[in-house]
């Protein structure tokens, strides 16, 4: 146990749905990153937060993606009408500010259907 | 950004030592090499780091070459447990950006 919670650990949904995944960092921690794994892939980076500002977002992140890190506590990934390219797992990862040591979570598996 | 080299899958005995090499060529001067690890179903863990001096923790040794073009994530004694996909990553910017690693199997 790293220390950073993510929820729901699984989520099965309908092409055209929407999904929220959540994460809870490690409190002390500023920076906040979200990633996606498909398998037999490494992990794909999608955005970061540095408290409550979203500082880098990749090419990966369609105007379907959006993420939130309101107070720069918890995150929000929500993905708006789903399909069935996003299913994968969606991996949260935290860390103090300007250190390349992250810490991740166990992620958010996505099936969609 | 610095791209890596890694094989796609080694093999290690049990015990004995496992040597992961990871080749980065392009890597600039302030650039760190990073490990991370993933065993199956869970998220990476980090490993160790480095610029250009060796590194060792409790986990594993980081030999870096003295051109910074290659290195090497040394595993002394490989348990069953070490069985993962290892990440060599050179950092550029404030993100980490994984390839698809090596996968090493250690055997009894």
């Amino acid at each position: 146990d790293t220390g950073v919670s993510q929820d729901p650990r699984h989520k099965i949904t309908k092409r055209g749905q929407n999904v929220t995944f959540r994460c809870d960092p490690i409190s002390e921690h500023n920076r906040l990153y979200w990633y996606r794994q498909t398998l037999g892939q490494g992990p794909e980076f999608l955005t970061y937060f540095q408290n409550e500002a979203q500082l880098e977002k990749s090419r990966l992140l369609s105007d379907r993606f959006s993420a939130e890190r309101p107070k720069g506590s918890f995150s929000t990934l929500e993905i708006q009408r789903t399909e069935q390219g996003d299913s994968a797992m969606y991996l949260c990862a935290t860390s103090p500010v300007d250190t390349g040591e992250l810490f991740f979570g166990e992620g958010s598996r996505l099936t969609v259907l | 950004d610095a791209k890596t080299t890694q094989p796609p899958s080694m093999d290690c005995a049990e015990g004995r030592a496992a040597n992961l090499p990871c080749n980065h060529s392009t890597i600039s001067g302030n650039e760190y090499v990073y490990w991370y690890r993933q065993i199956h179903s869970q998220g990476p863990q980090y490993i160790i780091h480095g610029l250009k001096n060796n590194e060792t923790n409790e986990m594993a040794s980081l030999i870096i070459t003295e051109d910074r073009k290659s290195s090497t994530l040394i595993l002394p004694h490989a348990t069953l447990r070490d069985t993962a996909v290892y990440y060599c990553i050179v950092r550029t910017h404030n993100d980490m950006r994984f390839g698809a690693g090596t996968r090493l199997t250690v055997k009894p």
